[in-house]
């Protein structure tokens, strides 16, 4: 089956560090350009960073840029969200998604909540 | 940035109704531009790409117009089963930015 399975979410203090998982299974994971994209509770849906198929270029939001890095490993089929300095602001569900090329999200994560708070 | 505005921000229709949404972008896309369909709880799904191009799968009933600054996403007969929020994406130049949004809810 086609499918992205993020982990890693959960309650972290201002300032904090949380590290984000995503799975990928059913497809060739070193083919594709892929993506996080957040959706903060009850709001509309934020494209954070992308990486090419080989690692060699990534691209970030301005509000997260310095703060998140997005990695790969495609010997194990895993894309990463490092996340620090976390902020009340980056509270949101994160998505794990395949881009089309380059441009569109076509397979999207069920999605992990990240929750940022003392 | 480019940014994307929808209208309306929400509508209520029947079953069987036409529905158009509308997605402006700040400055001119070409034809860089996605339509999805989320419904609450769930991820987002890719309806159309490319301004106009259905995604496998997707019903004929969508259907998707425009270039430049403009497009239109237009549900021909609403089913039960569209009854959800859609978003438009555009997809011209990093960062990605989407629209806020469009509720599509039962009359």
């Amino acid at each position: 089956e086609v499918q992205l399975v993020e982990s890693g979410g959960g309650l972290v203090q201002p300032r904090g560090s949380l590290r984000l998982s995503c799975a990928a299974s059913g497809f060739t994971f070193s083919s594709y350009w892929m993506s996080w994209v957040r959706q903060a509770p009850g709001e509309g849906l934020e494209w954070v960073a992308n990486i090419k198929q080989d690692g060699n270029e990534r691209y970030y939001v301005d509000s997260v840029k310095g703060r998140f890095t997005i990695s790969r490993d495609n010997a194990k089929n895993s894309l990463y969200l490092q996340m620090n300095s976390l902020r009340a602001e980056d509270t949101a569900v994160y998505y794990c998604a395949r881009s089309f090329v380059n441009r569109y999200f076509d397979l999207w994560g069920r999605g992990t909540l990240v929750t940022v708070s003392s | 940035d480019i940014q994307m505005t929808q209208s309306p921000s929400s509508v209520s229709a029947s079953v069987g109704d036409r529905v158009t949404i509308t997605c402006r972008a700040s400055q001119g896309i070409s034809s860089w531009l996605a339509w999805y369909q989320q419904k609450p709880g769930k991820a987002p799904k890719l309806l159309i790409q490319t301004a106009s191009s259905l995604q496998s799968g997707v019903p004929s009933r969508f259907s998707g117009s425009g270039s430049g600054t403009d497009f239109t996403l237009t549900i021909s007969s609403l089913q039960p089963e569209d009854f959800a929020t859609y978003y438009c994406q555009q997809g011209n130049s990093f960062p990605f930015t989407f629209g806020p949004g469009t509720k599509v809810d039962i009359k």
